[in-house]
C-alpha cells in the first residue's frame, strides 16, 4: 500500500510542450512538497503546500504551476518545457509539524527531448 | 540560508567491514533536525536515521549510527557490517525547525557507496 505515489513515473515529451506529474499520499500528512533533482543528484525544493496553501514557492519559472485540490493530493503542471526541465521530479509529504521527516514518491523521471 | 556539505563524492568499503560519510553544515538557528536519507539504484528515497540538534545523544539504527558534534556542525553517518544492500546515494540534509510547511530539507550533494564483495 503505496504511501506517497506519483504518476507517471516515467515521462518523455518534446520541447514546447505542457505535461503534468500527479502526486497522491495516503498518510493523512498536511504537508506536501515537490523536489527536483537535477542530472547531477542534486536535490533542491521548489514548492510546499500546506492544507492547500501555498508555503514555499523557490525560485521556479513560472512556467512551473502547482495545484493541490485537497491536502492528500499535490500536482505539478509544467508548461513550455524547455530541455533543461530534465530531471527528477519528486513528491513529498510530512505531517507539517515539528519533529517530523518527510516522506518521499518514488519519483518522475522528465526527459525533454 | 542553510548549506549542507558532503566533500566525499564516492566511497567504498569492503562487505562487513565499517564506514564512515562525512557531512557539515552550516546554520545560525540553534533549533534543527539533521537527517540521512539512502537513494538505492531503485530511485526511491529512503530515511536512514535522523538525530534532532537538541539531543546531545548520537542517533543509533541498527547498523546505522551517527556522530553529531554540534558546535563543529558536523554529522558523519557511520555505516557497520556494510551489506550489499547497502549500496546507494546517501544524502545528508537539514530541516529548520518550522513547520506547517515552512520545514523544508537542505541537501549536501551526495556520496555514492560501493560496497566491495
Amino acid at each position: 500500500d503505496t504511501a506517497v505515489s506519483q504518476t507517471p513515473k516515467y515521462l518523455v515529451t518534446q520541447m514546447g510542450n505542457d505535461k503534468s506529474i500527479k502526486c497522491e499520499q495516503n498518510l493523512g500528512h498536511d504537508t506536501m512538497y515537490w523536489y527536483k533533482q537535477d542530472s547531477k543528484k542534486f536535490l533542491k525544493i521548489m514548492f510546499s503546500y500546506n492544507n492547500k496553501e501555498l508555503i514555499i514557492n523557490e525560485t521556479v519559472p513560472n512556467r512551473f504551476s502547482p495545484k493541490s485540490p485537497d491536502k492528500a493530493h499535490l500536482n505539478l503542471h509544467i508548461n513550455s518545457l524547455e530541455l533543461g526541465d530534465s530531471a527528477v521530479y519528486f513528491c513529498a509529504s510530512s505531517p507539517g509539524t515539528v519533529n517530523t521527516e518527510a516522506f518521499f514518491g518514488q519519483g518522475t523521471r522528465l526527459t525533454v527531448v | 540560508a542553510q548549506t549542507v556539505t558532503q566533500s566525499q563524492p564516492e566511497m567504498s568499503v569492503q562487505e562487513a567491514e565499517t564506514v564512515t560519510l562525512s557531512c557539515t553544515y552550516d546554520t545560525s538557528e540553534s533549533d534543527y533536525y539533521l537527517f540521512w536519507y539512502k537513494q538505492p539504484p531503485s530511485r526511491q528515497m529512503i530515511l536512514v536515521i535522523r538525530q534532532e540538534a537538541y539531543k546531545q545523544q548520537n542517533a543509533t539504527e541498527n547498523r546505522f549510527s551517527v556522530n553529531f558534534q554540534k558546535a563543529a556542525k558536523s554529522f558523519s553517518l557511520k555505516i557497520s557490517d556494510s551489506q550489499l544492500g547497502d549500496a546507494a546515494m546517501y544524502f545528508c540534509a537539514y530541516r529548520s525547525d518550522g513547520a506547517f510547511g515552512n520545514e523544508k530539507l537542505t541537501f549536501g550533494t551526495g556520496t555514492r557507496l560501493t560496497i566491495i564483495p
